[in-house]
């Protein structure tokens, strides 16, 4: 399967806690997005990577959200000190310059 | 702040009737618009994009869409649903070159 892809598939952790998921984008794709999708809402914006940039952050990412792509490849989204709130289901995606954006299967995230 | 609105959050149809979802978006400038679909465990797949050109966009499995610029709509239709189109649909908006920004999606669900 060449599309995106993402792991874990699901993930349940005790409040506190911390959590990190990997995304590995479409090979030739020098954009990747990260998202939040909550119950009965479409996708939020989360950040954006051209290559190993981050070149902007939603404000919805609080100071317990960092992402990276370290080598311009696959991105880890880390979530410190877990709250009930950021159960959600994360998504990634990725892009070519000035196209549309090609979504994974999402990381579900419950945190009890 | 840019936003996206679906107007219908759950839609019922018989196969065969016509389906016309709402989207308006509220952005002055030049925008890149799309149609998603979810199907039921599935990911975001594109469905169409406009970004330029003709208005009248057709996309896969018989749907199409139309970019009003002047009421800031592009709603999607399709003559005669199948059962197989039950999903989620959102509708997006992609502002300034990279980020995409979702409405809050519709639900389809085709009785048999």
């Amino acid at each position: 399967d060449t599309g995106v892809s993402q792991d874990p598939r699901h993930k349940i952790t005790k409040r506190g806690q911390n959590v990190t998921f990997r995304c590995d984008p479409i090979s030739e794709h020098n954009r990747l997005y990260w998202y939040r999708q909550t119950l009965g809402q479409g996708p939020e914006f989360l950040t954006y990577f051209q290559n190993e940039a981050q070149l902007e952050k939603s404000r919805l990412l609080s100071d317990r959200f960092s992402a990276e792509r370290p080598k311009g490849s696959f991105s880890t989204l880390e979530i410190q000190r877990t709250e009930q709130g950021d159960s959600a289901m994360y998504l990634c995606a990725s892009s070519p310059l000035n196209t549309e954006a090609f979504f994974g299967q999402g990381t579900r995230l419950t945190v009890v | 702040a840019q936003s996206v609105s679906q107007h219908n959050h759950h839609v019922i149809l018989s196969e065969a009737a016509s389906l016309e979802l709402g989207c308006n978006y509220s952005y002055g400038g030049t925008v890149n618009l799309f149609w998603y679909v979810q199907y039921p465990g599935q990911h975001l797949q594109l469905l169409l994009k406009y970004f330029s050109g003709d208005p009248l966009v057709k996309g896969i499995k018989g749907f199409e869409a139309e970019f009003i610029k002047s009421k800031f709509s592009f709603n999607l239709r399709k003559p005669s649903v199948q059962w197989s189109d039950t999903a989620e649909y959102f509708c997006a908006v992609k502002t300034g070159g990279f980020k995409t920004i979702f409405g809050a999606g519709t639900r389809l669900f085709v009785k048999a």
